[in-house]
């Protein structure tokens, strides 16, 4: 089985700091991890994914996760926030299979 | 725009209505996700099609939802009588069978039941 626990429902951070959002993962084969975008009123935006080889992926926007088996992680980074940053993200986990577990998600804020 | 496309945006309707949901797909991809997302959490997986096939249902999907892609093209979700507790997101995702972790989601339907 897998899931996906996002630590802070809520972040905030000052533009041009550092964005980090946390997500755990737990999964009986090797996962597929994802980061997905969710503005107000509107769909799922794929940020970023991991399914196989290097470990740091990098996605659009400047945002990158980084894949660590040993710790089940899959965070997602970002150097310098931009105030179009604020939305909800999501972190999911799917087997070799169709089903994709969404996290209960992450709001962060921009701060100016 | 050649993007998933979800008909209508928003549903009001009163408790024990039917209410149905379209979506277009990518027009090249193969296989339709169905996914309810109520307020604060995550996406939740109720169906899948592939082609004209509905290949998985979640327990979610009680009797009272149907979904259908009888051309395998566009999706119908149906819900009937509806309840309080059905008011949600219900978004829709399209992928082909050799790439499916790579899901495109529609903009959604947000259905409100009073």
């Amino acid at each position: 089985a897998q899931s996906v626990t996002q630590l802070g429902s809520h972040v905030s951070v000052s533009e041009g700091a550092l964005v980090l959002l946390r997500c755990n993962y737990s999964s009986s084969v090797p996962p597929y991890l994802f980061w997905y975008v969710q503005y107000p009123n509107q769909g799922l935006q794929l940020l970023l994914k991991y399914t196989t080889g290097a470990t740091l992926v990098k996605g659009i926007n400047g945002f990158e996760a980084e894949f660590k088996k040993s710790e089940t992680s899959f965070h997602l980074t970002k150097p310098s926030a931009h105030m179009s940053d604020a939305a909800e993200y999501f972190c999911a986990v799917s087997a070799v299979g169709n089903q994709f577990y969404f996290g209960t998600g992450t709001s962060l804020t921009v701060i100016p | 725009d050649t993007g998933v496309s979800q008909d209508p945006r928003h549903k009001i309707t009163k408790r024990g209505q039917n209410v149905t949901f379209r979506c277009d797909p990518i027009s090249e991809h193969n296989r339709l996700y169905w996914y309810r997302q109520t307020l604060g959490q995550g996406p939740e997986f109720l169906t899948y099609f592939q082609n004209e096939a509905q290949l998985e249902k979640s327990r979610l999907l009680s009797d009272r939802f149907s979904a259908e892609r009888p051309k395998g093209s566009f999706s119908t979700l149906e819900i009937q009588r509806t309840e309080q507790g059905d008011s949600a997101m219900y978004l829709c995702a399209s992928s082909t069978r050799d790439r499916y972790n790579e899901q495109f989601f529609g903009p959604g339907t947000r259905l409100t039941v009073l």
